[in-house]
């Protein structure tokens, strides 16, 4: 089956970039069947997609995040990755990676386990 | 974008109560509706998908009905393991997701 892991600091400043990694396993990110994202959720609020990925390279953003956001995907580790800039206190939040079915049904969704990232001095 | 409104924010209820969540969705999104639950400290599970079908060992209680832009998630007996907070999600602009903004499910 497959799941998500994701890695990375758990403290950064503002003002600089915030870096996470998502490890997948038990299958290949390399599939057509498959968008891979990247979700958040700060302390006691709700769900925000941010942006995903294709095993192609073409990238997806959230209108409101789309000029800090860059996600990359990097096959040959299985990875998939999110860099946010000039990040503030409002990018405090529980990242989370997530497989997003091709199709307009989420079916098959698989999320990791989050990591939570706080941004302060 | 796809904007998705859902409501009530928050609830009271009691075990054996029956309860329903809306969303609306703000253009025709055929079936592409789904919902999860979210228990504290864990990853949202998702518990319904096109609209009304429900995901693999999800309980009977759970439903799901709807179709266009107006949705509901109903829980048709309340049980203790059900507080939690739900969310609406649509998946027709995939893989542009937009979220609701939760219903919590309290006692």
């Amino acid at each position: 089956q497959v799941q998500l892991q994701e890695s990375g600091p758990g403290l950064v400043k503002p003002s600089e970039t915030l870096s996470l990694t998502c490890t997948v396993s038990g299958g290949s990110i390399s599939t057509s069947s498959f968008y891979w994202g990247w979700i958040r959720q700060p302390p006691g609020k709700g769900l925000e997609w941010i942006g995903s990925i294709y095993y192609s390279g073409s990238t997806y953003y959230n209108s409101s995040l789309t000029s800090r956001v860059i996600i990359s995907i990097d096959t040959s580790k299985n990875q998939i990755s999110l860099n946010l800039s000039s990040v503030t206190a409002a990018d405090t939040a529980l990242y989370y990676c997530a497989r997003q079915s091709f199709s307009a049904y989420a079916r098959w969704v698989r999320w990791g386990q989050g990591t939570l990232v706080t941004v302060s001095s | 974008d796809i904007q998705m409104t859902q409501s009530p924010s928050s609830l009271s209820a009691s075990v054996g109560d029956r309860v329903t969540i809306t969303c609306r969705a703000s253009q025709n999104i055929k079936n592409h509706l789904n919902w999860f639950q979210q228990r504290p400290g864990r990853a949202p599970e998702l518990l319904v998908y096109a609209a009304s079908s429900l995901q693999n060992g999800v309980p009977s209680r759970f439903s799901g009905s709807g179709a266009g832009t107006d949705f509901t998630l109903t829980i048709s007996t309340l049980q203790p393991e059900d507080f939690a907070t739900y969310y609406c999600l649509q998946s027709h602009s995939t893989p542009v997701w937009t979220f609701g903004q939760g219903t919590k499910v309290e006692i």
